[in-house]
């Protein structure tokens, strides 16, 4: 059974720190992984898709990468602002017809001005 | 383009009454799916939808019932509503389910049972 984690579950930092969110995963038949954030109260807004022939995606100061082989994932956020400040979600879509995303916990990030 | 859309956003039952959540998608999305999110568990899977009349279980099924009688909408009924159903229901969508699928959530419904 897969299995999503996500590490550390919380994170605080001052403004301008360049941090690194962890996603692992135990089985490595993946189709794609992706990154969402979701805001207190708010719904998942996707961040980054990186499909399994990917190695990483950017998306303005936001950088993922995947690693299937060690069955892991990093986003990388450069230069953080307090408006990043929410939960960060992990989650695979594994090799299997007909399948849905599998989440990790997240990681609840804070940056402090 | 309004993509997800859940229906209400927040709700409060007793304890043995049922409701339907409703969901819609207007980006001709096959797949649909149902989430709960409850406190530091994350997002469990409830039930999908790969197409029209064609539904299956997730991980926690039980309590609920979904149909999907068109391509736009997906709704989620709980019948006998219990305590243990109090949580955040996410309604998501994509278009297919391979390596190329990014999903789209809802923001949300927000029950809780008295």
């Amino acid at each position: 059974k897969q299995e999503v984690t996500q590490i550390p579950a919380a994170l605080s930092v001052p403004e301008g720190e360049n941090l690194v969110l962890n996603c692992s995963f135990t089985d490595s038949a993946i189709y794609n992984l992706q990154w969402f954030r979701q805001d207190p109260g708010k719904g998942l807004t996707s961040l980054l898709l990186i499909q399994s022939s990917q190695r990483e995606q950017t998306s303005g100061r936001l950088n993922a990468s995947l690693d299937k082989s060690s069955g892991r994932s990093t986003l990388y956020i450069a230069a953080s602002q307090p408006g990043d400040s929410a939960t960060y979600l992990c989650a695979v879509r594994i090799n299997q017809a007909g399948t849905a995303l599998i989440f990790g916990k997240g990681t609840t990030l804070s940056v402090s001005s | 383009n309004a993509g997800v859309t859940q229906t209400p956003k927040f709700r409060i039952l007793k304890i043995g009454q049922s409701m339907t959540l409703q969901c819609t998608q207007d980006m001709n999305h096959n797949y649909m799916y149902w989430y709960r999110q409850d406190p530091g568990m994350g997002l469990k899977l409830i039930y999908y939808s790969v197409g029209a009349g064609i539904t299956d279980k997730g991980e926690v099924p039980n309590g609920y019932n979904v149909s999907r009688s068109t391509t736009e909408d997906f709704p989620l009924r709980l019948e006998l509503a219990a305590p243990s159903q109090t949580s955040v229901y996410f309604c998501a969508s994509s278009y297919g389910g391979d390596q190329n699928t990014e999903a789209f959530f809802g923001q949300g419904t927000r029950l809780t049972v008295v």
